[in-house]
C-alpha cells in the first residue's frame, strides 16, 4: 500500500548542480502536483499535471521544469539549483484534481543547496 | 492569487486542553479543507468543509465553514500528545480547482 513515494528523502546540492525529485504514485490517479515547504509560508504550489503529457505552472515555478510521460511519475528537476531552492519538497496526487477531492500527499525530500 | 492567513503561528499547550485555531481570506472560497502534518511526514487531510455555516467533525476535531466564506476554524478538545504537528488550512482557488492554496500554518505543541 505505497500511495505516494518520493526519492531522495534527503539531498544537499551545490549551486549550480542539477537533480531531479522522484515522485511516483500507484492509486491511477490523474492529478499530481508539486510544492514547497518554506517555515512560516506554508505549502507553495510549483508545477501540477491533470494527466499524461499535461502540465501547468503552479505559484512559484521559476527554477523548475516537470514532465508527464506515464499516469504513475511526475519528476521535478532542477537544472541550475540556487540556495533559494533549499526547501522540503512534497509532491501530491489525488484522482483528478477537483475541488471536492482528497490529496495524497508523499514523506517529502528535504533539498539543502549550498 | 488568493492567500488564506492562520493564526496562530504556534500554540503552546498543556495535555487536555482544548485548541482553537483559526482561518481567514480577503477573498471568498468555496471549499475549506483542514490539513495535518507531523514531523517528517506530508500533509493528510482531516476535515473537508463544502458549505457556508458548515459543522463536521472528525473525533475531537470539530471545523466549522463560516458564514461569510473567507474564514473556517478547528477546534481540537482534550488535547493529547499525538495531536502534535502543524495544522494547514487550505482551500481551492476560484478560477482553478486544481490549484489549493495553503495557510501558513499553526504549531501545535503539547506538554504533557
Amino acid at each position: 500500500n505505497a500511495g505516494v513515494t518520493q526519492t531522495p528523502k534527503f539531498q544537499v546540492l551545490k549551486t549550480g548542480q542539477s537533480m531531479t525529485l522522484q515522485c511516483a504514485q500507484d492509486m491511477n490517479h490523474e492529478y499530481m502536483s508539486w510544492y514547497r515547504q518554506d517555515p512560516g509560508m506554508g505549502l507553495r504550489l510549483i508545477h501540477y499535471s491533470v494527466g499524461a503529457g499535461i502540465t501547468d505552472q503552479g505559484e512559484v515555478p521559476n527554477g523548475y521544469n516537470v514532465s508527464r510521460s506515464t499516469t504513475e511519475d511526475f519528476p521535478l528537476r532542477l537544472l541550475s539549483a540556487a540556495p533559494s531552492q533549499t526547501s522540503v519538497y512534497f509532491c501530491a496526487s489525488s484522482y483528478s484534481g477537483g475541488r471536492n477531492e482528497k490529496l495524497f500527499f508523499g514523506s517529502g525530500t528535504q533539498l539543502s543547496v549550498l | 492569487g488568493q492567500q488564506l492567513n492562520q493564526s496562530p503561528q504556534s500554540m503552546f499547550i498543556q495535555e487536555g486542553e482544548d485548541v482553537s485555531m483559526n482561518c481567514t481570506s480577503s477573498s471568498i472560497f468555496n471549499t475549506w479543507l483542514w490539513y495535518k502534518q507531523e514531523p517528517g511526514e506530508g500533509p493528510v487531510l482531516l476535515i473537508a468543509l463544502y458549505k457556508a455555516g458548515e459543522l463536521t467533525s472528525n473525533g475531537r476535531l470539530t471545523a466549522q465553514f463560516g458564514i461569510t466564506r473567507k474564514d473556517s476554524f478547528l477546534n481540537i478538545s482534550a488535547s493529547i500528545p499525538s495531536d502534535v504537528g502543524i495544522y494547514f488550512c487550505a482551500g481551492p482557488e476560484l478560477q482553478g480547482a486544481q490549484k489549493l492554496v495553503f495557510g501558513q500554518g499553526t504549531r501545535l505543541t503539547i506538554n504533557p
